[in-house]
C-alpha cells in the first residue's frame, strides 16, 4: 500500500535559521503532492501544492521540492519565527485522485 | 463564509452508545471527507463523498457509516460505539476531486469512548 513518511522525531531549530522537513513515500508516484499546517487542537491548514513536472515552489517564506526520483519532498521555511511552531504534514492523493494520504507529521519548534 | 464547521467539539460516549458527528460547508464544495487523527498514526481516511448521494470508503471505514443527502452535509454516525473509536475526528471539503484542491479542514470533533 502507499506509504508515507516524515521523520517523528520533533525538529528543534534557533529562531532566524532555516527548518527542513523531509518527507518520502513510497509504492506509488503522486502526480501532486501537498504540505499542510497543523497547530495544537486545530485542523490542518493547507501551505503548498507541487505538482511532479515542478522541482520547486515557492511562497513567501516557503519552499517545497519534489524529487520523484528519490521519491522525496523537502519543506523549507527560511527565516524562520517562533510562531511558525506546528506540526507539517505532507499528503497526496491515491485512488483515483479521491482519497487523501497523509504523514504523521513532523513537528517543529523555533526558539528564541 | 464559517467555511467547514462540526459538532459537537467534545463527546462522551458508553461503549455501545450511538452518535452523529455532524459536519457542514458553505462553500458549496463537492468533495467531502472524514478521517481519524490518532497519536503516532497520523490522520487517515474514514470515507468521502464526491457529491451528494455518492459516498466511498476510506482506509478505516469500519464501525462508521455516512450518507450524503445535500451537498452542504456529510454526517459521520457510529452505530456502536468503541473505546477503539476513541480519536479526534476531522472533516474536510474541497471544490473539486483533483489532486491540486486545497482541502479545507474543520475545527475536529473530540471522541472519548468509555
Amino acid at each position: 500500500s502507499q506509504k508515507i513518511e516524515q521523520n517523528s522525531e520533533a525538529l528543534n531549530i534557533q529562531e532566524g535559521k532555516t527548518a527542513t522537513l523531509t518527507c518520502n513515500y513510497t509504492n506509488y508516484s503522486p502526480a501532486y503532492l501537498q504540505w499542510y499546517r497543523q497547530d495544537p487542537g486545530r485542523g490542518p491548514v493547507f501551505l503548498l501544492l507541487i505538482r511532479e513536472n515542478e522541482k520547486e515552489k515557492r511562497k513567501e517564506r516557503l519552499k517545497v521540492t519534489f524529487d520523484t526520483t528519490l521519491k522525496q519532498s523537502l519543506f523549507h521555511i527560511t527565516a524562520s519565527q517562533p510562531a511558525d511552531s506546528a506540526t507539517y504534514l505532507c499528503a497526496f492523493f491515491t485512488g483515483g485522485g479521491n482519497k487523501l494520504t497523509f504523514g504523521t507529521g513532523t513537528q517543529l519548534k523555533v526558539e528564541l | 463564509n464559517a467555511g467547514v464547521t462540526q459538532t459537537p467539539k467534545f463527546q462522551v460516549l458508553k461503549t455501545g452508545q450511538s452518535m452523529t458527528l455532524q459536519c457542514a460547508q458553505d462553500m458549496n464544495h463537492e468533495y467531502m471527507s472524514w478521517y481519524r487523527q490518532d497519536p503516532g498514526m497520523g490522520l487517515r481516511l474514514i470515507h468521502y463523498s464526491v457529491g451528494a448521494g455518492i459516498t466511498d470508503q476510506g482506509e478505516v471505514p469500519n464501525g462508521y457509516n455516512v450518507s450524503r443527502s445535500t451537498t452542504e452535509d456529510f454526517p459521520l454516525r457510529l452505530l456502536s460505539a468503541a473505546p477503539s473509536q476513541t480519536s479526534v475526528y476531522f472533516c474536510a471539503s474541497s471544490s473539486g476531486l483533483a489532486a491540486q484542491e486545497t482541502q479545507y479542514f474543520g475545527p475536529g470533533t473530540r471522541l472519548l469512548v468509555l
